[in-house]
């Protein structure tokens, strides 16, 4: 299977705790987003990257949020701090290089918890 | 700011007949559209999309219509068979900043055997 992946699939944690969530996009891709996802609502966008180059942050993107691409392949996201606000589906998706008229690929997402 | 919005949260329709389901946008700079289809514990699949130079566009039993004017676009699905129950959702994104997608909130479709 060559689609976006996404570890873990659940994470339940207590406030206050940190997480890091992963996300393998399909391998040509060179672009990563990041989106999360709250009950009733569709995706809202947190952040992409460009290779390894973060090019923009949505201001949901609070400064206990940070990701990171560090060799352009997967990706990593962290929570620290984490509040019950935080609790949500986060969602990963990849995008080919190919002009701006094509599709983003989502991977599973992971549902936090946070208690 | 709710830039694209999808006001029917659900939809029932009978299987072999036509499901329409509804989007309008607010941002008149929006010139790609697309749908994506969720179901429970998945992240969402694409569907179909369009650009706004055209109005129409097709892939097998499913089409999208825009009306640039309006602001609005529409997803039918013809013949509705029961697999295609699930959460669809409409996305849109404008030239100038083409790697933000804009979702709506969803509409849940069920489709009866």
């Amino acid at each position: 299977d060559t689609g976006v992946s996404q570890d873990p699939r659940h994470k339940i944690t207590k406030r206050g705790q940190n997480v890091t969530f992963r996300c393998d996009p399909i391998s040509e891709h060179n672009r990563l987003y990041w989106y999360r996802q709250t009950l009733g609502q569709g995706p809202e966008f947190l952040t992409y990257f460009q290779n390894e180059a973060q090019l923009e942050k949505s201001r949901l993107l609070s400064d206990r949020f940070s990701a990171e691409r560090p060799k352009g392949s997967f990706s990593t996201l962290e929570i620290q701090r984490t509040e019950q606000g935080d609790s949500a589906m986060y969602l990963c998706a990849s995008r080919s290089i190919q002009g701006s008229y094509n599709e983003q690929f989502f991977g599973p997402g992971t549902r936090l918890t946070v208690l | 700011d709710q830039q694209v919005k999808q006001n029917s949260p659900s939809l029932s329709v009978q299987e072999g007949r036509i499901s329409i389901l509804n989007c309008d946008y607010t941002n008149s700079m929006f010139d790609y559209f697309l749908w994506y289809k969720k179901y429970p514990a998945e992240g969402p699949t694409f569907l179909i999309s369009i650009s706004s130079i055209k109005d129409k566009n097709e892939d097998g039993r499913f089409t999208v219509f825009l009306n640039k004017s309006a602001k609005h676009l529409s997803l039918h699905i013809v013949p509705s068979q029961p697999g295609d129950s699930a959460v669809y959702f409409c996305a849109a994104s404008a030239e100038y900043n083409f790697n933000k997608f804009y979702f709506g909130s969803g509409t849940k479709l069920n489709v009866k055997p």
